[in-house]
């Protein structure tokens, strides 16, 4: 079983629209978990941690559920700019990040 | 977040050559910084645990020989891939720990080995 797992999309949704994906997680300790997203060809970028009580960031709404090892991400008000891969981030042993395969978004005009 | 920057960007090689790749945090001081690749369409995998001033830490499977590893200081961590082969046509992201568990990565190298 994979550490992380998401389901590797696509997701295509119009501008403007609201999409939500998530992902699971096998590592019951794992205490810290992240957002990363990922342009083609390019390096990962920290889009946001994601907290115990749920969190916002403008668009962007992070959840964590640990009684059942997932994560969610949630966009609003798509944009085009918002299309991207979306990697699902937790931590395990010695610092070390363990990373889903990632959930591709393609936001259309 | 942090600044993390990688030389070079894109390198091609011919079989049996060696290539380094330098990574260094440009705003703040890495204690560990870690070294990735990632194959098209797939997770990174991480190869190895970079620790300046001691010996870097490799992931299983991952061959210490042909991927030395040197972080000689608090800025730089460097990856030289020895007697490369086409197998080892990959794109390289190293990354460096921030105050807790997130990591900021470099733009990575793309290298190609003909």
């Amino acid at each position: 079983r994979k550490e992380v797992e998401q389901d590797p999309g696509p997701f295509n949704v119009p501008e403007g629209a609201t999409v939500a994906f998530n992902c699971t997680y096998s590592n019951s300790a794992s205490q810290s978990f992240f957002w990363y997203r990922q342009d083609c060809r390019k390096e990962p970028k920290l889009l946001m941690s994601v907290y115990s009580s749920g969190n916002e960031d403008g668009r962007f709404t992070a959840q964590l559920n640990r009684a059942s090892q997932y994560i969610s991400l949630l966009i609003r008000d798509s944009k085009l700019s918002d299309s991207a891969t979306y990697l699902c981030v937790v931590n395990g042993d010695d610092y070390k990040l363990s990373f889903g395969a990632g959930t591709t978004v393609t936001v259309r005009a | 977040g942090a600044v993390v920057s990688q030389h070079p960007s894109r390198v091609i090689c011919k079989s049996g050559t060696s290539v380094k790749i330098e990574c260094r945090s440009l705003d703040f001081q890495a204690t560990t910084m870690f070294w990735y690749r990632q194959f098209p369409k797939k997770s990174l995998m991480l190869m190895a645990t970079s620790n300046e001033g001691s010996k870097a830490t490799y992931e299983q499977g991952v061959e210490k020989d042909k991927f030395l590893i040197n972080h000689a200081s608090l800025t730089l961590s460097t990856l030289t891939v020895t007697s490369a082969h086409p197998e080892d046509s990959s794109f390289y992201i190293c990354s460096a720990r921030g105050l807790v568990y997130e990591q900021y990565f470099g733009p990575g190298t793309r290298l190609t080995v003909t």
